[in-house]
């Protein structure tokens, strides 16, 4: 199970949109619709803002979508706030109940 | 409100063992999934385990696949991960985590727990 690639860093000002992007195999991402995000504060919990591609959990903002071509998959955040500032980690399905990873994408609000 | 309450962390030499528990409040955990996710220091999400809501089967990273074991005790709403053979690099935070999905599908985690920390270290 090799980790899923994201870039190391992102960063947009206030009110721009930022688009991180998650890239697998046909093994993970490719193959099914199974890609979730979590965002990460300093010392917190992870907390999911999308699950299956493209849903978002109740009460996260309409700010955050996602989407995939292939096998990757992406995270936009729209009107960006200081608030958005974290890590942000994409995950899949990779069969068998099996869960892979990326290495992280810091999102810097400039 | 779903709670996730991990204990049992702490110093254990290489080699040693450990057990984590996850207590768990606020949703019917019989019903659901639930997995273990642990993050190294400074390091990024790594998936550790799974098991299905009634316990019966279990899925595990090749990391750590024949040293740890996951069961579950739906009566007192509880999931335990018993960690032997610890190697230096198993020192992370250890999450509890509930899947998402009443199908089983071991995918998308709506709930964490804030962790705790496991060292392992002479």
């Amino acid at each position: 199970q090799s980790a899923l690639t994201q870039p190391p860093s992102a960063s947009g000002s206030p009110g721009q949109s930022v688009t991180i992007s998650c890239t697998g195999t046909s093994s993970d991402v490719g193959g099914y619709n199974y890609v979730s995000w979590y965002q990460q504060h300093p010392g917190k919990a992870p907390k999911l803002m999308i699950y299956e591609v493209s849903k978002r959990p109740s009460g996260v903002p309409d700010r955050f979508s996602g989407s995939k071509s292939g096998n990757t998959a992406s995270l936009t955040v729209s009107g960006l706030q200081a608030e958005d500032e974290a890590d942000y980690y994409c995950s899949s399905y990779a069969g068998g109940n099996k869960v892979v990873f990326g290495g992280g994408t810091k999102l810097t609000v400039l | 409100e779903v709670r996730l309450l991990e204990s049992g962390g702490g110093l254990v030499q290489p080699g040693g063992s450990l057990r984590l528990s996850c207590a768990a409040s606020g949703f019917t955990f019989s019903s659901y999934a639930m997995s273990w996710v642990r993050q190294a220091p400074g390091k990024g999400l790594e998936w550790v385990s799974a098991i299905s809501a009634s316990g019966g089967t279990t899925y595990f990273a090749d990391s750590v696949k024949g040293r740890f074991t996951l069961s579950r005790d739906n009566s007192k709403n509880t999931l335990y991960l018993q960690m032997n053979s610890l190697r230096a690099e198993d020192t992370a935070v250890y999450y509890c985590a509930k899947v998402l999905s009443l199908l089983g599908v071991v995918s998308d985690f709506d709930s964490w727990g804030q962790g705790t920390l496991v060292t392992v270290s002479s």
